[in-house]
């Protein structure tokens, strides 16, 4: 079976640290994403770790463990506007082509 | 540039009705999905199209047709759908890459929201 795990809502204070836990069971792997999701808007994308380890892009960094089905992705220096949901999301082929399963998404709430 | 275009932004239409969604890519992505996203929930999986072929359909309603007319066209036709169809429909590309690649990135257009009365 599919199943991506994340918490399905977190709160940080603006300029503190917030990690986001991801973990996965999937038949398949090719990759995982993160993606922002403002409400009412497309996802963006934020990271895409395809090896084990930290990537880190400014203020966001993701990291990914695949003999653990687990990732995370950190942001620092939080801003008011990081206030989103965030999606992690698994890349995998299957048969007749590639597909992107999501998780349910984490909503993060910054207050000042 | 990474942008998907899609369009209308919005629409309302009646249970009899027939409308198309349309999407648009130039960045020569060869891999273009449909999404439905309900409030508050993850994207859902509806089609994928591979070369302008369909790979993917996952036991979709037949009142949603997808049509590729080319490799930067993306349709969904829409006929008789039912009231719980309303959602936000989002259109995504990426690249074709054999293996574990950065590159088959989905970006995602803004989305269509339907509302169906």
């Amino acid at each position: 079976g599919q199943n991506i795990d994340q918490p399905t809502e977190m709160t940080a204070t603006e300029g503190a640290i917030v990690q986001i836990n991801c973990t996965y069971q999937t038949s398949g792997f090719n990759g995982l994403f993160w993606y922002q999701q403002h409400a009412g808007e497309a996802p963006t994308f934020l990271s895409y770790n395809v090896l084990d380890g930290l990537e880190e892009k400014g203020r966001f960094s993701s990291f990914l463990s695949r003999s653990k089905g687990y990732s995370y992705l950190l942001l620092k220096e939080l801003q008011m506007k990081d206030s989103a949901s965030y999606l992690c999301a698994v890349f995998n082929e299957d048969t007749g082509g590639f597909k992107t399963i999501f998780g349910a998404g984490t909503r993060l709430f910054v207050k000042a | 540039d990474t942008e998907v275009t899609q369009t209308p932004k919005h629409l309302v239409m009646g249970m009899t009705n027939k409308k198309s969604l349309k999407c648009e890519q130039h960045m020569g992505h060869r891999a273009m999905y449909w999404y439905k996203q309900k409030a508050k929930k993850p994207p859902e999986l509806m089609f994928v199209y591979s070369y302008e072929k369909l790979s993917i359909n996952e036991s979709v309603p037949s009142r949603f047709s997808p049509e590729c007319p080319n490799s930067s066209l993306l349709n969904l036709h829409l006929h008789a759908l039912q009231p719980e169809d309303s959602a936000l429909y989002l259109c995504a590309s990426s690249h074709l890459i054999q293996g574990t690649t950065a590159k088959n990135i989905q970006y995602f257009g803004a989305g269509t929201r339907l509302s169906v009365l």
